[in-house]
């Protein structure tokens, strides 16, 4: 079955940037996806990618894509506190079957 | 526009009761997910819905647990004599008609079983 895979703590510093990483297994996936998750809060849909597109760019963030390793990357350039949070990776097919990894729970110190 | 909303946020029950949770699509939107979030732990597929019918509940337990989306008023899961491992934060998500590809959450009910 459908397997995504992420590391599930990172810390870095304010200001610097971080990467959180993803990798996945089903190769068919069409979009992948970034969602950010606050402490007692729902899921908030950060970015997408379509799986034809290496590289997507929105303000800090920047999504990779190597649809040939299945690895899915997100930076958030100049990190802030206010980044903190858990980032989950999501994979689906046209739409449906979403399958998101465990989360990532990012720590920016100050 | 509002989001997804569900509600209630915070459920308390004790074990044997029921658990209804409810979640009211954004506007516009006509298919309905259900996830699961046990602590620690990422989300995992309940079931999906459009209005009236089940298209998708392979993620459903094959007991206590059920789902609907009628023609009027909210989603509702239903979770029937609850045990503690159903403990967890339940997220309903909506998508609009057409292309599916992003889903849209509402804030999540908390359930603790005592």
């Amino acid at each position: 079955g459908e397997d995504v895979e992420q590391s599930l703590f990172l810390s870095v510093r304010e200001g610097d940037s971080s990467v959180i990483n993803c990798t996945y297994t089903d190769s068919s996936s069409t979009y992948l996806y970034w969602y950010k998750q606050e402490p007692g809060a729902g899921l908030q849909l950060l970015t997408y990618i379509f799986s034809n597109m290496d590289m997507k760019q929105d303000q800090r963030l920047t999504v990779l894509l190597n649809k040939k390793d299945k690895h899915l990357s997100l930076r958030i350039a100049d990190t802030q506190t206010g980044d903190s949070a858990i980032y989950f990776c999501a994979e689906s097919l046209y739409g449906q079957n979403f399958v998101f990894g465990p989360g990532t729970r990012l720590s920016v110190l100050p | 526009n509002a989001g997804v909303m569900q509600n209630p946020r915070h459920l308390v029950r004790r074990r044997g009761q029921e658990a209804r949770l409810r979640c009211s699509p954004m506007k516009g939107h006509s298919h309905v997910y259900w996830y699961r979030q046990l602590p620690e732990e990422g989300l995992k597929f309940m079931v999906y819905l459009q209005k009236e019918n089940i298209i998708d509940e392979s993620g459903m337990p094959k007991e206590r647990f059920s789902a609907e989306f009628p023609k009027e008023g909210p989603s509702i899961l239903r979770i029937q004599q609850v045990v503690r491992g159903d403990s967890a934060a339940y997220f309903c998500a909506s998508s609009p008609e057409g292309p599916r590809n992003i889903q849209y959450f509402g804030a999540g009910t908390r359930l603790s079983v005592l």
